[in-house]
């Protein structure tokens, strides 16, 4: 079954304390990106990936790093939380972007607050 | 600079309503796609639809159609007779940069009421 799975699906943790969230995807997709998901904003998107090794910034990186050592991973990588990224984030892949014939699959998401 | 608007935050209606969900986008990329994506209430997001720049024939399937208007740079969707599972916050997106870079709309909660 073709997935995007997250973990962990919930966390609480406290500022400062580095964390990562790990998204892997079993489709061999070369694109892989995060967003997070916050009430009136809707998605932004906060790292994208092209592939392995080739990663650049989406909308909102501010506090956040991301490596694309493997194919099938993208963690997302908070060195130092702050409340203000307590959110819903999603890892989504897809075969290159929104290339023809293709969708993009979505992780169920993280919810991660910061205290 | 690219930026998706969805104006109307919330809507709610009766079942068996016909309901429109507005989306406006702007972009100076003369490539690009616009996508649907369902929120339910569980969170996780379900792809609904996307469309490219260049294809402005309006969609149907099933109960939900799209309407793509580039002169006006919307892309609106249209349930028809809704129904209580149609509940959800539906989120028009944008992509540009060779599909790499996405934006996403604010999103509109749909209530639909039996």
């Amino acid at each position: 079954e073709a997935q995007v799975t997250q973990n962990p699906r919930y966390l609480i943790t406290v500022t400062g304390k580095k964390l990562t969230v790990t998204c892997s995807q079993n489709m061999n997709h070369e694109y892989m990106s995060w967003y997070r998901q916050d009430p009136g904003l809707g998605l932004r998107q906060i790292y994208y990936s092209m592939n392995v090794e080739v990663t650049d910034k989406g909308d909102v990186p501010e506090g956040y790093k991301v490596s694309r050592k493997e194919k099938r991973n993208f963690p997302l990588i908070l060195e130092s939380p702050s409340p203000n990224q307590t959110s819903l984030y999603f890892c989504a892949s897809s075969l290159r972007g929104a290339p023809s014939g293709n969708t993009i699959y979505f992780g169920e998401g993280s919810w991660l607050t910061v205290v | 600079a690219q930026k998706v608007t969805q104006a109307q935050t919330e809507i709610s209606v009766v079942e068996k309503e016909d309901v429109t969900l507005d989306c406006v986008y702007e972009t100076r990329d003369t490539t690009y796609y616009l996508f649907w994506y369902k929120q339910p209430p569980s969170g996780e997001l379900v792809f609904l639809i996307r469309r490219n720049s260049f294809d402005e024939q309006n969609e149907i399937s099933g109960r939900y159609s799209w309407n793509f208007q580039k002169s006006t740079s919307s892309f609106n969707f249209t349930i028809t007779a809704s129904q209580v599972v149609d509940s959800a916050v539906y989120f028009c997106a944008l992509s540009v940069q060779n599909f790499n870079k996405f934006y996403f709309g604010s999103g509109t909660k749909l209530n639909v009421k039996p």
